[in-house]
């Protein structure tokens, strides 16, 4: 599993209510990854870090905020769940250094966590 | 929109048979495959991966394929195992944005005994 822990494994929670997911990695990578998963959509970016306190949107951000305050921690936090949040979220870490044409990062591939099924009811 | 696909949702291959998963993408600037796959209530787990500097590489049991004049790319799974079954997934990143993957939705293998 490469070192990485998410948690909790399961949660059920209300509409509306705030909820939050831990990805805990004992890699020092620097960067981390947010992934939802749904059925006929595979696996779609939601937030990711390139360092602590260093994050960016993917391409299903709305309704979620990251942070990292440390190298080793990447919080996602569901401000208000709805419905459509209901998923499976994976965490992913990465090696290597950013930008450009670099060999070090293109051997360096994502590495997933086992994932947190969240139900919205 | 540019995206990553898979040709076929499920793929059933009887056990010692050589599989083969396939993949299309549509971004020319895709200068970086992944291969995954993912067992039953797990994460995705690395296979291998490709440059588009390279048309075939191997690992132990798999073989990946690049055609990058047809944007096309297969997974090749050698003498197919029971542990083999799994949904498989191709990931791609173009040169400047590479830490941002695309996958497809992911090819469902069965192997029979």
């Amino acid at each position: 599993d490469a070192g990485i822990t998410q948690s909790p494994r399961h949660k059920v929670t209300e509409t509306g209510t705030p909820v939050t997911l831990r990805c805990h990695q004992t890699e020092n990578h620097r960067y981390m990854y947010w992934y939802r998963q749904d059925p006929g959509h595979g696996l779609r970016l939601i937030h990711y870090s390139y360092g602590v306190k260093d994050t960016d949107k993917g391409e299903v951000s709305d309704g979620y905020s990251v942070s990292r305050s440390k190298t080793e921690d990447f919080l996602l936090t569901l401000e208000s769940a709805t419905s459509s949040q209901t998923s499976v979220y994976f965490c992913a870490i990465r090696s290597g250094v950013r930008g450009g044409r670099d060999s070090h990062l293109f051997g360096s591939p994502l590495h997933f966590g086992n994932g947190t099924r969240l139900t919205v009811t | 929109g540019e995206s990553v696909g898979l040709h076929l949702p499920t793929l059933s291959v009887q056990e010692g048979d050589n599989s083969i998963i396939n993949c299309a993408y549509s971004n020319s600037a895709s200068d970086y495959f992944i291969w995954y796959k993912q067992e039953s209530g797990k994460g995705p787990q690395f296979i291998i991966d490709i440059r588009s500097n390279m048309d075939k590489r191997q690992g132990q049991r798999v073989t990946v394929l690049l055609n990058k004049t047809v944007k096309h790319l297969s997974l090749q799974i050698a003498a197919t195992q029971p542990g083999d079954s799994a949904v498989y997934f191709c990931a791609e990143t173009p040169l400047l944005n590479d830490y941002k993957l695309s996958f497809g939705a992911g090819t469902t293998v069965t192997v029979r005994a």
